[in-house]
């Protein structure tokens, strides 16, 4: 069965500072999808990012950057020069191709906290 | 502002009223999803529905009763709930019921169980 870990449960931060969230996962499939949302307090789950299993292509957009790597099974997130608005939990997900109904599997989550 | 509607924000009710949750997005999505979450962990799946059936029910307890009218449309009836079903209910919708689609989430009703 899949599974998604964040070792970390909680971030505290300064302004300005890099943060970076680690997410590991599990599957037997091999093609499989993995996500980052974030949920502000007002609750929402915003999308941030989708990637394939096949892409191992690290992305930036802006100050959130991913590192996927397969070898070590993560999927790792940063946040450079952290702002008071990034404060938020972000979770990650995994969804496998040959699940049915687009199931996702959630992390934990990880609290961050920026500081002003 | 969210793409999928959620009424209403929030909702207290006794244990022995009916009540409905609703959801609704015009993004011509084809699957639809109902999550519980609890303060402090991460969301849990309890319904899908995709092109308006219902194809997944993750053993969820028949106090929870779904609906779904039509495409844009999603509801959750509640009935005879008790105190631990005190949490975040939130709706979700992707473009198919497939695992490459992400999934685009409400504000959620934050639901109290007297």
């Amino acid at each position: 069965a899949q599974k998604v870990t964040q070792a970390q449960t909680e971030i505290s931060v300064v302004e300005k500072e890099d943060v970076t969230l680690d997410c590991v996962y599990e599957t037997r499939d091999t093609t499989y999808y993995l996500f980052w949302y974030k949920q502000p307090p007002s609750g929402e789950l915003v999308f941030l990012i989708r990637r394939n299993s096949f892409d191992e292509q690290n992305e930036i957009s802006g100050r959130y950057s991913w590192n996927f790597q397969k070898s070590t099974s993560s999927f790792n997130f940063t946040i450079t020069a952290s702002q008071v608005v990034d404060s938020a939990v972000y979770f990650c997900a995994l969804s496998e191709a040959e699940a049915a109904g687009n199931k996702l599997t959630f992390g934990g989550g990880t609290r961050v906290l920026v500081k002003p | 502002d969210t793409e999928v509607t959620q009424t209403p924000k929030h909702l207290v009710m006794g244990m022995t009223n009916k009540k409905s949750l609703k959801c609704e997005q015009h993004m011509g999505h084809r699957a639809m999803y109902w999550y519980k979450q609890k303060a402090k962990k991460p969301p849990e799946l309890m319904f899908v529905y995709s092109y308006e059936k219902l194809s997944i029910n993750e053993s969820v307890p028949s106090r929870f009763s779904p609906e779904c009218p039509n495409s844009s449309l999603l509801n959750l009836h509640l009935h005879a709930l008790q105190p631990e079903d005190s949490a975040l209910y939130l709706c979700a919708s992707s473009q198919d019921p497939v695992g490459d689609q992400p999934q685009h989430f409400g504000d959620g009703t934050r639901l109290s169980i007297l």
